[in-house]
């Protein structure tokens, strides 16, 4: 079955420390993303790649960083400069250029204590 | 720059009951306009999407959605609910220029359904 995958999906952290959470998907999709999911906000943009080796910050791209050397992996590193890291984090991949549809994983919630 | 507007956050009603879920969005154009459920601790589901044509979308679940350009609105619907159906619900936009083709959430309703 194609889609995405994320793991893990409970992470605990200690605050300074920095943390990758995975994403992975096997739909051959050339555009992936990563968002942030807050209680009361909605989902907000950190950082979208649409092709390997590229990538753009999103709306709340500080205390984030990212790398796409593979098409189908797109990790998010959560650095100890992120001052409100506890959330839940989603990834979508799309199939660019013609398809404006995004696919999402089932979530990592991350938890700094 | 686009935004979207969901006004109710919250929104019970009985099963077997009609739902209206609302959506503004605010963009200079036309945009491409979806709506995707969520059930707890989960991701994103797509329900429906709107590109062009037809204003009377039909998506997943038994949803629709009517596109508004008047109203600049998107509001979702479905005539009898099922208790299955208590989720969070948020709709979404995409300009058809936008970079990266970045969707803009709303900040969601989350249903309940009482039996």
């Amino acid at each position: 079955d194609g889609g995405i995958t994320q793991s893990p999906k409970y992470l605990f952290r200690k605050e300074g420390q920095n943390v990758t959470l995975s994403c992975e998907q096997n739909l051959n999709h050339d555009a992936m993303y990563w968002y942030r999911q807050d209680p009361g906000q909605g989902l907000r943009l950190i950082y979208y790649s649409q092709i390997v080796n590229d990538f753009q910050k999103g709306d709340i791209a500080e205390g984030y960083s990212v790398s796409r050397e593979k098409k189908e992996s797109f990790p998010l590193t959560v650095t100890s400069a992120q001052k409100n890291p506890t959330a839940f984090y989603l990834c979508a991949s799309r199939r660019a250029p013609l398809d404006n549809e995004q696919f999402f994983g089932p979530g990592t919630r991350l938890t700094v204590l | 720059a686009q935004s979207v507007t969901q006004p109710d956050i919250h929104i019970t009603v009985s099963e077997g009951a009609s739902l209206e879920l609302r959506c503004n969005y605010s963009y200079g154009a036309t945009p491409y306009l979806f709506w995707y459920v969520q059930s707890p601790g989960q991701g994103l589901q797509l329900l429906l999407k709107y590109f062009s044509g037809d204003t009377l979308v039909q998506g997943i679940k038994g949803f629709e959605a009517e596109f508004k350009r008047s109203q600049s609105s998107f509001n979702l619907r479905k005539p009898s609910v099922h208790w299955s159906d208590a989720a969070e619900y948020f709709c979404a936009v995409v300009g058809p220029t936008g970079g990266g083709n970045k969707l803009t959430f709303g900040t969601g309703t989350q249903l309940k359904v009482e039996l």
